[in-house]
């Protein structure tokens, strides 16, 4: 299985801030990721999709990057509703696995 | 709009069995690939089971193998997951979730979730 291993597990940010949370596979996915946002009692939402292409509706200041094992999901300055849990995914290999998520929180 | 609605969830007995459902609306059901993903309150995402469009091909988990199994019925747009003996560890929320079709197996919709808990 591959195993995605996200950092930092949790952040704490002001609004106004740019937050980068990463992402490493451990084996090559080439741009096989995707990224989602899950706020409490909500199901995930996808954000990011191979890898760098954001989602219909998905604010611009979400950005995501990388290929083959290694990725990042930048927020380029946090606002109220984007603290949330977040997750990122390998759409490469069944079966098909989740990041530990990473919780960006109010400093 | 997509909408995926999931419904079965409850309380079950450890070895005992429930039968979820996920009603699509929409778009195009019987086009998609469809998942299960689970999460246990407070803990992470985990996939579950795959469907391809027709119903003809399946995958697991190992952790469900044999025991979980996907199926879905296109004439009335929905996705099922039928669990037998059920373990206390299958406890958690289930989300149905469409498969993002051109990026990968992602999932670009995913349901309200419908929470399982299996418990004497």
């Amino acid at each position: 299985d591959i195993q995605m291993t996200q950092s930092p597990s949790s952040v704490s940010a002001s609004v106004g801030d740019r937050v980068t949370i990463t992402c490493q596979a451990s084996q090559g996915i080439g741009s096989w990721l995707a990224w989602y946002q899950q706020k409490p009692g909500k199901a995930p939402k996808r954000l990011i999709y191979a890898a760098s292409s954001l989602q219909s509706g998905v604010p611009s200041r979400f950005s995501g990057s990388g290929s083959g094992t290694d990725f990042t999901l930048t927020i380029s300055s946090l606002q109220p509703e984007d603290f949330a849990t977040y997750y990122c995914q390998q759409s490469n290999t069944f079966p098909l696995t989740f990041g530990g998520g990473t919780k960006v929180e109010i400093k | 709009e997509v909408q995926l609605v999931e419904s079965g969830g409850g309380l079950a007995q450890p070895g005992g069995s429930l039968r979820l459902s996920c009603a699509a609306s929409g778009f195009a059901f019987s086009n998609y690939w469809m998942h299960w993903v689970r999460q246990v309150p407070g803990k992470g995402l985990v996939w579950v089971s795959r469907i391809n469009s027709d119903g003809s091909n399946t995958t697991y988990a190992d952790s469900v193998k044999g025991r979980l199994t996907i199926s879905r019925d296109n004439a009335k747009n929905t996705l099922y997951l039928q669990m037998n003996s059920l373990r206390a560890e299958d406890t958690a929320v289930y989300y149905c979730a469409r498969d993002g079709y051109t990026s990968g197996y992602d999932f670009d919709f995913w349901g309200q979730g419908t929470l399982v808990t299996v418990s004497s």
